[in-house]
């Protein structure tokens, strides 16, 4: 079966430092993967999704950046996190467009 | 531009009540729709998936519906119970943006015991 992983849990980070979150995913291989955003109160914002190694695509400009060095991993970076990246970041993973989403069980990222 | 809304925003029942949540979409041209549960500050667990040639899907106690030609989905929820309570979310998967997920803001169930 496949699971996918996320870390850290929790985090919080100053101003100005620079960020890494990794998601990984097991059981499956050339996933579609996918960064969301959940601000509080708020729906969930994608930020990049990935077809495949090297390959990125951005939904909204802005402070981070995503890479995906292989296959099943996907790192969400940013080189200065502002207050405003705050929030709830979510994994996903799924084989193609018609098929069932998964997600990992989050991030949850405190600028101060 | 996909916009899906769900209302409404929050929803209050006694336990072993049945009940109906909603989520309509804009544009129907729709791969899918995907229903999902998420707990609080956890990552949201799929419940059901319905591809666009469906009428309805069924997990247990839940019965999700498509209406494509309206925009309508609805999720019902057999007798209801405390475990039951959670924010449920609908998204929509479409072509042309079909590489991400349209979400609903969801609605955040509370049964009460």
């Amino acid at each position: 079966s496949q699971t996918i992983h996320q870390w850290p849990a929790t985090l919080v980070q100053p101003v100005g430092s620079p960020l890494s979150l990794e998601c990984t995913v097991e059981g499956t291989s050339n996933p579609n993967l996918y960064w969301y955003r959940q601000a509080a109160g708020r729906g969930l914002q994608l930020l990049f999704y990935s077809v495949g190694i090297g390959q990125i695509s951005s939904e909204v400009p802005q402070n981070l950046s995503a890479s995906r060095p292989q296959d099943r991993q996907f790192i969400l970076s940013s080189k200065k996190l502002l207050l405003s990246d705050s929030g709830f970041y979510l994994c996903a993973w799924r084989w193609g467009l018609n098929t069932e989403a998964f997600f990992g069980q989050g991030t949850r990222l405190t600028v101060v | 531009k996909q916009e899906v809304t769900q209302i409404p925003a929050a929803l209050s029942v006694p336990e072993g009540e049945n009940l109906v949540l909603n989520c309509s979409f804009t544009d129907s041209a729709i791969y899918n729709l995907q229903w999902f549960r998420q707990d609080p500050g956890k990552g949201l667990t799929s419940l059901l998936l319905i591809q666009s040639s469906q009428r309805e899907q069924t997990s247990g106690r839940l019965n999700a519906s498509l209406d494509k030609s309206s925009g309508r989905s609805t999720l019902y929820i057999a007798a209801s119970q405390p475990g039951d309570s959670a924010t449920y979310l609908c998204a929509v998967s479409k072509p042309g943006s079909a590489r991400q997920l349209t979400f609903g803001s969801g609605t955040q169930l509370t049964v009460l015991p």
